[in-house]
């Protein structure tokens, strides 16, 4: 089965604080992706990766930056963050851009800022 | 961003009987495929079903099938014998705009399941 781990369920920051998600995923997928959940507005796609080192901005890129220097890992960067972000945050991969094969989910980083 | 319709915020269903959610999309793509996910309370998100664009046959899953009609741009779910633990929110995902691997969520259906 696939696994898709991040680091944390629950994480508190502070307004201005510079925050980490990290996802990690095991079965060599080459899709990454970052969502952001609200109630009521569903999954919105923060940032994708196809590749290591690659990136596409999602519907809502802003105030969010990217990283994956592995392949297996695809972090998602508040630069400065601010209460307008606190949200749940979800991590999922998949196998290429070319199969069509469903996303796996991690269990979800619920991010409060103060 | 692409227009994905769940028109039911909230459904309920007795234990044991028949329900349907809902789900319209917008695309251009013309061989695709579509996503049901379930998100229970435990929150990860569960692939439910998955069906095939150019296939005329609608996807089956146990007690999940899809009525999926492409020239409407409809892909309901139902659920027979529903038990307590379907009780979760359900998101459609169809391909996004221009894209066959990035998936556009609709804005999901919970459903309570009453014993």
């Amino acid at each position: 089965d696939v696994k898709v781990t991040q680091s944390s369920r629950y994480l508190v920051k502070r307004t201005g604080e510079k925050v980490f998600l990290e996802c990690v995923q095991d079965m060599d997928h080459e899709n990454m992706f970052w969502y952001r959940q609200d109630p009521g507005l569903g999954l919105r796609l923060i940032y994708f990766s196809y590749d290591v080192k690659m990136k596409e901005k999602g519907d809502i890129p802003e105030g969010y930056s990217v990283s994956r220097e592995k392949k297996e890992r695809f972090s998602l960067i508040l630069e400065s963050a601010s209460t307008n972000q606190t949200s749940m945050y979800l991590c999922a991969s998949s196998p290429d851009r070319y199969s069509n094969q469903p996303q796996h989910f991690g269990d979800g980083t619920r991010l409060s800022i103060l | 961003a692409q227009t994905v319709t769940q028109s039911q915020p909230e459904m309920s269903v007795q234990e044991a009987e028949t329900v349907t959610l809902s789900c319209t999309y917008d695309t251009s793509e013309s061989d695709y495929y579509l996503f049901w996910y379930k998100q229970p309370p435990s929150r990860q998100m569960i692939l439910v079903i998955r069906q095939e664009a150019y296939k005329q046959q609608n996807a089956t899953e146990n007690r999940f099938s899809v009525n999926f009609q492409k020239a409407a741009k409809s892909f309901s779910l139902k659920i027979s014998d529903s038990q307590l633990g379907d009780a979760a929110m359900y998101f459609c995902a169809p391909p996004s705009r221009g894209s066959n691997y990035k998936l556009t969520f609709g804005k999901g259906t919970l459903l309570t399941v009453n014993p």
